[in-house]
Order: C-alpha cells, then sequence, then structure tokens
C-alpha cells in the first residue's frame, strides 16, 4: 500500500510563473490537508478537502492560491502568479477520518523555489 | 485563539540519555494529542499519540504523558541513539477537526 505520493519533490519557478502540486492520498483515504513549512520553522495549515468539497481553507491566502481535490484524481495546489515569499516545502497529508479519530499520513514534500 | 506551544526549541543530549519536550496547549475540548517526527528533507511521521482518557502512554524507548489540569503533555525518549536526531513536533486537537501545531524541537543526539 503505497503512502502518500507527492510530485513534483521539487519545483523552480520564476516571479509570475505557475506552480501546481500534485498529491495522491493514501488508498482508502478521503481527507486531505495542504501545510506549508518555511525553513527551520514549523507546520503551517493551508487546506483540507475532502473527495470534490473543500471543507476549510481558513490557512490560504485568499489571492493567487486554489486547491481542489476531484472525484478522481489527486489533490491539486495550485499557485498563481508566484512570489519569492512563496519558495518553502508543500506537504500534503491524508487521513481516513477525520483528524481527531485517526492518524495523519504525510507526503515526502515539494520543494517550491522561486527564483 | 487556539494554541500549542513547545519546548525547548533545541534541546541537545548525550547518546544514551534521556530527551524531554514538553507541550502545553489551550483548548479545553482538546482530545487528541500526537507526536510527530520529521527527519531532515522528509515529510512528518507519527511516533506516538495519546488520548485525553489516558494519562501515559508507553511504546518501546518513547512515552508520553498527558496532564489535562494543567494542560501539558510530554515526550519522553529514553537510551537515546543517533537515529532519534530530527526536529519533533507536538500537536493537539482543535475543537473542529483541526489539529493545532506546535513550533517544534530540534534534538540533537551528540556521540
Amino acid at each position: 500500500n503505497a503512502g502518500v505520493m507527492q510530485n513534483p519533490r521539487h519545483l523552480v519557478r520564476r516571479r509570475g510563473q505557475e506552480a501546481r502540486l500534485r498529491c495522491s492520498p493514501m488508498k482508502g483515504h478521503s481527507h486531505v490537508y495542504w501545510y506549508r513549512q518555511l525553513p527551520e520553522e514549523g507546520l503551517k495549515f493551508m487546506v483540507y478537502l475532502q473527495k470534490e468539497n473543500i471543507i476549510d481553507e481558513s490557512g490560504m491566502p485568499k489571492e493567487r492560491f486554489s486547491a481542489e481535490f476531484p472525484k478522481e484524481g489527486p489533490s491539486i495546489l495550485r499557485i498563481q502568479q508566484v512570489v519569492r515569499g512563496d519558495s518553502a516545502a508543500y506537504f500534503c497529508a491524508s487521513s481516513r477520518t477525520g483528524l481527531n479519530t485517526g492518524e495523519l499520513f504525510f507526503g515526502e514534500g515539494s520543494r517550491l523555489t522561486v527564483l | 485563539g487556539e494554541n500549542v506551544e513547545q519546548h525547548p526549541s533545541t534541546l541537545s543530549v548525550q547518546e544514551g540519555d534521556s530527551a524531554v519536550i514538553k507541550c502545553t496547549y489551550s483548548d479545553s475540548a482538546s482530545n487528541y494529542f500526537p507526536w510527530y517526527k520529521q527527519e531532515l528533507g522528509k515529510g512528518p511521521q507519527l511516533i506516538i499519540d495519546i488520548r485525553s482518557n489516558v494519562g501515559e502512554k508507553k511504546d518501546q524507548r518513547i512515552a508520553v504523558t498527558l496532564n489535562k489540569t494543567a494542560k501539558h503533555f510530554s515526550l519522553h525518549i529514553t537510551e537515546t541513539q543517533p537515529e532519534d536526531s530530527a526536529v519533533y513536533f507536538c500537536a493537539a486537537s482543535s475543537s473542529n477537526y483541526q489539529l493545532i501545531w506546535g513550533a517544534g524541537t530540534k534534538l540533537i543526539i551528540k556521540p
């Protein structure tokens, strides 16, 4: 049973370009979470999705950032018109049930560098 | 708002000694407290968790204690080994489904 798969592992973009980060949750998991981590810092919650629904996007900037988890296919975190401050590691996690009852499984992360 | 404070931010211990990391939380409704270990360049991985109906849980060299009255919980690692070097995060469940994360502790095991 494969773990949470994220790709790309590393992504380099120039300012103003778009970044798309993909996350395939563990098999049987319908809850997906995206976190952002700056070097030497903790995890910052961005968005929580279930299949086809955004449950909580309170941690995600209102502009330039969007996320989806379609019925078929991976969850996508999309950052439009990237700026240098978007450079970070973006982690996806999945769980079988809601967080209060189950373990969160993380992917290896996607490291975005904005030049 | 809800928050979790974690101390220390960096901890250096001699190989074979014990390490203790402490967290305090603010939401009295929190009932689930996991600890995650993040190795360099990797995603966090659950190492142990505890629910509010127990005060202590142990798994080989790792133990977690919970004091609900004081709203704090701690991670204890005994007989530390070089592979224990990593960043450790505590978290507490919030009144909705979210986890509120501590800022992390960088644990360094000196040979």
